[in-house]
């Protein structure tokens, strides 16, 4: 069975600068989620989609940070422009009940 | 609110046993996870629990006092490939939320 997908895997940008992330779920999951995981702390939940629609995006800092799941199934997350804070891993999960992660993207911003 | 509390580093010989405790406080409570997490990889699922008690799972055991909101994971004959960050999560009435993961290491 495949796992949860993620591209770019490593990206690096200047602040400022727009950043999208790709992430594609474990099939059948109906449940995504975006973390961001800070070094040296737990993930944090960003946005989590029921198949197209938002349950709960109460972390997103949404002044800078979009995501969409338009057909149910693959998400992006876009970052416009982007802060020095916001340097992390991006960790993408799918869940029928356990959560299963992708492999993150980790994004570097100088 | 939630909160979530775990040791920030720990340190246990291979072939010992290890006991990593999480205490958490929660609105609603619908499990507790635990998860594994090497440097530089994305957390795996270790184990989940929603009812009282020990479960066991090979050589990692977790349990759940959901009157004291207390958990912990046991590992046991501790192997050099054990050495990763363990994050306790909770589900209560919001999405899963994560604690900032125990870093263990485990030492010859």
């Amino acid at each position: 069975e495949a796992g949860v997908a993620q591209s770019p895997r490593y990206k690096i940008i200047e602040k400022r600068q727009s950043v999208a992330f790709w992430c594609n779920p474990i099939s059948g999951h109906a449940t995504l989620y975006w973390y961001q995981q800070i070094l040296g702390q737990g993930p944090k939940l960003l946005i989590q989609f029921q198949n197209n629609g938002v349950v709960d995006d109460s972390q997103l800092p949404k002044d800078r940070f979009s995501a969409e799941r338009l057909k149910g199934v693959d998400s992006t997350l876009k970052i416009q422009p982007a802060k020095l804070e916001d340097s992390a891993v991006y960790l993408c999960a799918s869940s029928l009940n356990e959560q299963f992660f992708g492999p993150g993207t980790r994004l570097t911003v100088l | 609110g939630q909160n979530i509390d775990q040791p920030t580093e720990m340190t246990a010989t291979e072939g010992a046993i290890v006991q990593i405790n999480c205490t958490y406080q929660t609105s609603g409570f619908n499990g507790l996870f635990w998860y594994q997490q090497h440097a530089g990889e994305a957390p795996t699922f270790l184990s989940y629990n929603v009812l009282d008690g020990l479960e066991e799972k090979g050589r990692f055991s977790s349990f759940l006092s959901r009157s004291k909101g207390y958990s912990y994971l046991l590992l046991k004959e501790l192997q050099m490939k054990d050495s990763a960050s363990y994050l306790c999560a909770v589900r209560g009435n919001t999405p899963l939320v994560f604690g900032k993961g125990t870093r263990l290491s485990v030492i010859a």
